[in-house]
């Protein structure tokens, strides 16, 4: 079945620090591929998202980019902020609109 | 703006207790879902809807029951409460288009503690 793999957190980084988080998957098909955000005591929200190979996603200065020959979808931002402390998840959505999710990188950024 | 609106947003109970957790949408999506977020789980899908009248099971359906009878709400139900259902639960909508383009829309969460 289909499936998503993120690195293993917590992350902690200084602020305006390079950050990646790593995400594989293993799906049947084409499935679209999103990150999503969890601020603390919220729902998650859409960062942003990829529907098909070579795409990239971006919004608020993180990208990612669907990658299908290694099957990854790894989150990238040039300089982080104190603000861009959260949780992240990895997700696809494979058939019936069903989104399956990574575990979560829990992100602390340092000011 | 609501949204994807749930409640309540905090709730203790009893081992053996039923409850109900709301969840109401005012966007007319078809799809609508519910989710448990469990520490180092990432979020598992318990139940789905893709219409009025038509539900189907997650990944982790057993000990909750759901119904669509109208677009807008699609209640969660816990029949006889245990502790390893202690979780924080999501709700989540989108609307259903070719394509596989629609974004999903979280509530903000209940954080259900089983005792």
């Amino acid at each position: 079945g289909n499936s998503v793999t993120q690195m293993e957190g917590p992350v902690t980084l200084s602020e305006e620090a390079f950050l990646t988080i790593n995400c594989t998957y293993t799906a049947t098909g084409y499935p679209s591929l999103f990150w999503y955000v969890q601020y603390p005591g919220e729902g998650l929200q859409l960062l942003l998202k990829a529907t098909k190979a070579d795409d990239k996603g971006s919004n608020k200065g993180f990208e990612a980019t669907y990658r299908k020959e290694t099957t990854s979808f790894h989150l990238e931002k040039g300089s982080v902020q104190v603000s861009d402390s959260a949780v992240y998840f990895c997700a696809l959505r494979g058939g019936a609109q069903k989104l399956v999710f990574g575990q979560g990188t829990r992100l602390t950024i340092n000011p | 703006n609501a949204g994807v609106t749930q409640t309540p947003k905090f709730q203790v109970l009893k081992t053996g207790q039923s409850m109900t957790l709301q969840c109401a949408q005012d966007m007319n999506h078809e799809y609508m879902s519910w989710y448990r977020q469990d520490p180092g789980m990432g979020l598992r899908l318990i139940h789905y809807s893709v219409g009025a009248g038509i539900t189907d099971q997650g990944e982790v359906p057993n000990g909750y029951n759901v119904s669509r009878s109208t677009t807008e709400d699609f209640p969660l139900r816990l029949l006889s409460a245990a502790p390893s259902q202690t979780s924080v639960y999501f709700c989540a909508s989108s609307a259903l288009l070719t394509g596989d383009d629609s974004e999903a829309f979280f509530g903000q969460g209940t954080r259900l503690t089983v005792v």
